[in-house]
């Protein structure tokens, strides 16, 4: 077992507050990853983290930030949320040596509600 | 266009039966491929690894042609527990994987 858990599970939060995510693994790997997932979209890349205050933006960044302090933490903030921003928030980490060749174990996810 | 593409389904099939999804990626330099499986409101989990000769585990399959830039799957003998949805995921690039939207599979008993 990879062990990653992802807190809070649930969330529901008011339009222009912030909220934070935060994504725990406890074996020390490099690569972590936040995904949003909506119906018809798939899942989609927000940011992603290769290292200590090593971060990337993926593919739905705007209106997110991230922030990785230690190797076992990668927390995800939504500065003022928006409706917008409703959606399960998975957070998945990298296990292989080689990046890509043994795909990403996940969290269980977070449902973030923005009424 | 998207990077991958899947036919979202559903698919319908009766218990027993063999079902297959394709899949089409656009990268040609992709090299790492995947199928997921994800139940209903949890976490995407990964199937099996797709391998340039294509690769059994058990009842599924896994087939590559990379010269049309497909990947499928096939389920043979399909079980109530089958029941899910089906991403296709390929490399986007050295450090991140692309998912496709998912396809839905219902066996019905």
């Amino acid at each position: 077992d990879a062990g990653i858990t992802q807190s809070p599970r649930h969330k529901v939060t008011e339009t222009g507050t912030p909220v934070t995510l935060r994504c725990h693994q406890t074996e020390n790997h490099r690569y972590m990853y936040w995904y949003r997932q909506d119906p018809g979209h798939g899942l989609r890349l927000i940011h992603y983290s290769y290292g200590v205050k090593d971060t990337d933006k993926g593919e739905v960044s705007d209106g997110y930030s991230v922030s990785r302090s230690k190797t076992e933490d990668f927390l995800l903030t939504l500065e003022s949320a928006t409706s917008s921003q409703t959606s399960v928030y998975f957070c998945a980490i990298s296990t292989g040596q080689i990046i890509t060749n043994y795909g990403y174990t996940f969290g269980s996810g977070t449902r973030l509600t923005v009424v | 266009r998207k990077e991958v593409e899947q036919d979202p389904g559903p698919f319908n099939v009766p218990e027993g039966a063999t079902v297959a999804f394709n899949c089409t990626y656009s990268n040609s330099a992709s090299q790492s491929f995947f199928w997921y499986r994800q139940d209903c409101r949890k976490e995407p989990k990964l199937l099996m690894s797709v391998y340039s000769s294509g690769n059994e585990d058990g009842r599924f399959t896994a087939q590559l042609n990379r010269a049309s830039q497909y990947i499928s799957l096939l389920i043979r003998d399909s079980k109530l527990s089958d029941s899910a949805t089906y991403l296709c995921v390929v490399n986007e690039s050295y450090e991140k994987l692309t998912f496709g939207t998912g396809t839905r599979l219902t066996i019905i008993p």
